[in-house]
This record gives structure tokens, C-alpha cells and sequence, in this order.
């Protein structure tokens, strides 16, 4: 079946650091993959994403690259800030009406 | 432009009694309706998903059900609320029109439930 693995956390920079939350899938077909945040006490907020192999996702700082040969769709940011410090959630859509989640990482962005 | 509207933002429910949680969507027509869990520390599951009014998947066996009475409307409930029922849930709706696969979900904000 189709699953999203992603880096386990929690993970704690200083900020201005560079970011880097790894995202490895198992799909059949071509899924659509998706990066999500979740801030403190709140909903899940659409970050990125990138529908086929080799497109570029980016928002708010934040890229992701759909690598196909990988099966991977890491999401990087040059220079975190403290307001980035959330949970991150990789996350994918194959064909059919669902999204499949990974685990969530969550990040703490120090000053 | 669309919104999605869930309520209440928080509940706590002693074991055993019924519970209904409702979502509302505006702005759109149609649209995919999903409820999700996210229980401490975890990630999220998915419960129920609903393509039409009166249509509803079940993705996990529970205590739980879902209904739909109108196009932009999907309430979750219970009869009698387990302990395991705690958690955060999450509406959410897509854009079925187009490519389904490459449409995101929109999630509300959740509603923390905690059952005593």
C-alpha cells in the first residue's frame, strides 16, 4: 500500500539554520506529494506541493523536490526563524480521494 | 473564497455519553469531506471521507460514524464515548473537480475532545 516515512524527531536548531526534513514514499502509480504545519493547538495548513516527478514546491522560504528516482520529497529551508518552530507533516495522494500521512517531525527553532 | 468551520474548538465528555462534532464548509460545491484523528504525540488517521451527501468510507472499524445531511456539512459522532476516543480531530475538504489526485486537503482548526 502507499506510505510516507518521514525523519523522526523532535528536531532543535538555532536560528538562521538550515533546514533540512526528510520525506521517503512507497506509491503505486504517481501520487501528488504535499507538505503540511501544524503550529501549536491548531489545524493543519497546506506549506507546498508538487503534483509530478521533478516539480518544485515552495512557500514561505520552504522548497521540496518531487525526486522520483529517490522516492523522495525532502523539504529545506535556507534560514529557519523561531516562528517556524511547528510540526511538519510530508504527506501524499495516489489516485484515489485520500491523503496518506507521515508521522509528523516536530521542529523547535531556538533564538 | 472557501472556508471550512468546525466546532466546538474544545470538549471534554465523561465516558459513556454521546458525542457530535460538526464541520461546515463554505464556498464551494460538492466538495470531498474527510474527518481525521490525531491522538497525542501521533500522527493523523483517517476516520470517515465522504464524496456525496448521504456517501460515507469507513477506513477504521470504531466506535465512531459519520453522516452528511447536506452537501457542505459532515458531523462526526458517537453514541458512547470510550476513553481511546480522546484526541484532536480534524475536518477537512478537497476539490473533487479535476485531477482528484492533485487536489489538497484544507483542514478546519480541530476540535481537542478529552473524554474522562
Amino acid at each position: 500500500g502507499n506510505s510516507v516515512t518521514q525523519m523522526e524527531g523532535p528536531v532543535t536548531l538555532s536560528e538562521e539554520a538550515f533546514l533540512t526534513i526528510n520525506c521517503t514514499y512507497t506509491a503505486t502509480g504517481y501520487p501528488s506529494l504535499f507538505w503540511y504545519v501544524q503550529y501549536p493547538g491548531e489545524g493543519l495548513q497546506l506549506l507546498l506541493k508538487a503534483t509530478k516527478a521533478d516539480d518544485k514546491g515552495s512557500n514561505k522560504g520552504f522548497e521540496a523536490t518531487y525526486r522520483k528516482e529517490t522516492t523522495s520529497f525532502h523539504l529545506e529551508k535556507g534560514s529557519v526563524q523561531v516562528s517556524d518552530s511547528a510540526v511538519y507533516f510530508c504527506a501524499l495522494k495516489a489516485g484515489a480521494q485520500k491523503l496518506v500521512f507521515g508521522q509528523g517531525t516536530r521542529l523547535t527553532i531556538n533564538p | 473564497s472557501q472556508t471550512i468551520h468546525q466546532w466546538p474548538a474544545t470538549l471534554v465528555q465523561p465516558v459513556g455519553s454521546p458525542l457530535s462534532l460538526e464541520c461546515t464548509v463554505e464556498g464551494t460545491s460538492n466538495p470531498n469531506l474527510y474527518w481525521y484523528r490525531q491522538a497525542a504525540g501521533r500522527g493523523l488517521q483517517l476516520l470517515f471521507y465522504s464524496v456525496g451527501i448521504g456517501q460515507i468510507s469507513s477506513e477504521v472499524p470504531q466506535n465512531l460514524s459519520a453522516s452528511r445531511p447536506q452537501d457542505r456539512q459532515f458531523i462526526l459522532s458517537s453514541k458512547k464515548l470510550l476513553l481511546s476516543d480522546s484526541g484532536f480531530y480534524l475536518c477537512a475538504w478537497s476539490d473533487p473537480a479535476g485531477s482528484s489526485y492533485k487536489s489538497p486537503l484544507h483542514f478546519g482548526n480541530g476540535t481537542r475532545l478529552t473524554v474522562t
